[in-house]
């Protein structure tokens, strides 16, 4: 699976965009950008996923660049409950479904 | 709510012991997946089944061991604990298990605290 890369940490004002990058530069062919997020100590959930095509879906907006060595994910309109620690995951496409997480962005939402 | 339990919430032992951790999918999942977070470790796979079998394994130490029951639940079963076990511990369960359209939903997680 490809290594990603995410910052340590990002702010946003709320009501603002949040946009969280991820670099995944080694990622294959065959592997698909998958985001979760974890709410303090609570089970991470699942925000999207993606594999060449921009998606939307009603939490996020996932943005890969063409030549998917990046993306991005959105949140529109950020709330103080999205403060969280979001990882983008890379995994292959058939493959069993381990999640390899790595350290994430500690995005923190500000009034 | 993810619709996966997990049990107990809290679980306080001495080092040395043996505990036993549960996990109920959600309704229709046939796989099921545990990983461990401490705060040097972070977000760590271990083990995953599907229906009733082992399908992969990750980072996960001769003493614990897993199964997964006719029932489709599992048990995380963790002995001769030492002061490093100490973590949160999460189950997730998904439909399938394999391929990428597969989203893990996660339980709520037993924080297991070894003194």
């Amino acid at each position: 699976d490809a290594k990603t890369t995410q910052p340590p940490s990002m702010d946003c004002a709320e009501g603002r965009a949040a946009n969280l990058p991820c670099n995944h530069s080694t990622i294959s062919g065959n592997e698909y950008v998958y985001w979760y997020r974890q709410i303090h100590s609570q089970g991470p959930q699942y925000i999207i996923h993606g594999l060449k095509n921009n998606e939307t879906n009603e939490m996020a907006s996932l943005i890969i660049t063409e030549d998917r060595k990046s993306s991005t994910l959105i949140l529109p309109h950020a709330t103080l409950r999205d403060t969280a620690v979001y990882y983008c995951i890379a995994f292959v496409v058939g493959g069993y479904n381990k999640l390899i997480f790595g350290a994430g962005t500690r995005l923190a939402v500000h009034p | 709510d993810s619709g996966v339990t997990q049990t107990p919430k809290h679980l306080i032992t001495a080092t040395g012991q043996r505990v036993t951790l549960r996990c109920s999918p959600r309704s229709g999942d046939l796989s099921v997946y545990w990983y461990q977070q401490s705060l040097d470790q972070g977000l760590q796979f271990l083990i995953q089944y599907y229906n009733g079998e082992e399908r992969a394994k990750g980072n996960i130490l001769e003493r614990f061991s897993a199964q997964q029951f006719p029932d489709l639940h599992s048990e995380l079963n963790l002995s001769s604990l030492e002061l490093g076990d100490s973590a949160l511990y999460f189950c997730a369960s998904s439909v399938s298990g394999q391929g990428a359209m597969d989203e893990q939903f996660f339980g709520p997680g037993t924080r297991l605290t070894v003194l």
